[in-house]
This record gives C-alpha cells, sequence and structure tokens, in this order.
C-alpha cells in the first residue's frame, strides 16, 4: 500500500523555537495536506498544498510541496505553548482515487 | 453546533457484542469517511462513501461495515467486535477537491 514517512517522530522544543517536520515518499502526489490534532480532538486542516514548488503560509506555519511531489515540509515559527499537538501529513494521488494516505505523525511538546 | 458529529464519543464494550458508531455532518458534502486511529500508525481509511448509493471498502475494512442512511449520515459497524478493534474512530467528510473535516472522534475499547 501506500506509505507517507513522517519525520520526527517527536519533537520537545523550548518556546520561541522554530520547528521543521517533513514528510516523504517513493510515490508522487497530487496534493499534500498538514492537519494538527489536539487532545480528544479530531485533525483540524492547517495548509493544503496543490502545485509542485507551492509555499504556502497560516500565521507562523509555512509549508511546502516538494519539487519531486515525494515530499513535503511543515515549518513552525516562534512557537508557543498552544502550539502542542500531533501534526499529520496527508497525500492524494489521482491513481489512488483520490483518498488521503496519511503520515504517522509527528508529536510537538512545547516547553515554557 | 460542529459540523461533523460523532455518537457517542467513547464506548466501553465486551468481545462479540455488536456496535455501531454514528456520524452526522451539516456540511453538505457528498464524500463522507471512515478512519481508524492507533497510536504510532496515524490514520487508516476503512470505508468512504461518494454519495448515498456509493460504499467503498478502505485499507482495513475487514471486520467492519458500513451504512449511508442520507448525505448527511454515515454509520460504521462492528458485527462481533473483539479487542484489537480498541481504537480511536474518526468520521470525516470532504468536498471535491479532498480536503477532509473530520469529526472528534469515537474511542472505542473492547474487552
Amino acid at each position: 500500500g501506500q506509505q507517507l514517512n513522517q519525520s520526527p517522530q517527536s519533537m520537545f522544543i523550548q518556546e520561541g523555537e522554530d520547528v521543521s517536520m517533513n514528510c516523504t515518499s517513493s510515490s508522487i502526489f497530487n496534493t499534500w495536506l498538514w492537519y494538527k490534532q489536539e487532545p480528544g480532538e479530531g485533525p483540524v486542516l492547517l495548509i493544503a498544498l496543490y502545485k509542485a514548488g507551492e509555499l504556502t503560509s497560516n500565521g507562523r506555519l509555512t509549508a511546502q510541496f516538494g519539487i519531486t511531489r515525494k515530499d513535503s515540509f511543515l515549518n513552525i515559527s516562534a512557537s508557543i505553548p498552544s502550539d502542542v499537538g500531533i501534526y499529520f501529513c496527508a497525500g492524494q494521488r489521482w491513481e489512488y482515487g483520490n483518498k488521503l494516505v496519511f503520515g504517522a505523525g509527528t508529536i510537538l511538546r512545547v516547553k515554557s | 453546533d460542529a459540523d461533523v458529529t460523532q455518537t457517542p464519543r467513547n464506548r466501553i464494550t465486551k468481545t462479540g457484542k455488536r456496535i455501531m458508531l454514528e456520524c452526522s455532518q451539516t456540511k453538505g458534502h457528498d464524500r463522507m469517511y471512515w478512519y481508524r486511529q492507533d497510536p504510532g500508525l496515524g490514520l487508516r481509511l476503512i470505508y468512504y462513501s461518494f454519495d448515498v448509493k456509493d460504499i467503498n471498502k478502505g485499507e482495513i475494512s475487514d471486520g467492519y461495515s458500513v451504512s449511508r442512511q442520507a448525505q448527511a449520515k454515515f454509520s460504521l459497524s462492528l458485527e462481533s467486535a473483539i479487542p484489537n478493534q480498541t481504537a480511536l474512530y474518526f468520521c470525516a467528510t470532504g468536498d471535491r477537491v479532498n480536503e477532509q473535516f473530520f469529526g472528534p472522534g469515537t474511542r472505542l475499547t473492547v474487552l
């Protein structure tokens, strides 16, 4: 089946630090999505990317659709305590019936 | 009011019991999905439906069934629950570009 490799698995950072996480695959994807899940809640869509090379921001979050279409990156600048949660990447391929494939998630903890 | 609601939010049951998890949405989306979340495995697709007459198996459909009662309602059933079906279950809806929107989840424990 399809697989997305998401790293790092977890991060424990100091408040104010920048955060980077990424997602890679051996397959090409047509869409990359980044979600955040907080405890007791469902994942919430942060950023959607539709074109190779696309760079999109949402406040302190910036995500990029890799040029090879096989990877995507999410950066969070100047982290704050409410950034805590699990971040998931998800990819969509037309050949896969437009279903989403999810990475295993990056657990982010912020030390204030 | 939430756009995607799931009931129940928590359920503890015994091996062999039949369980139904329900999902309702007010977003007007045609596409609905059921996922299962296990620690370290992300979300895995169980079943999905692109409209009321359409039902498709996902990655891990064995042991599960679904019913799409209306555009707004999509239920997941475990006919005979087993302990390894203990997990967090999410319903999601999607628009044409497939940006999926998730419900709050149901935590199911099978003893």
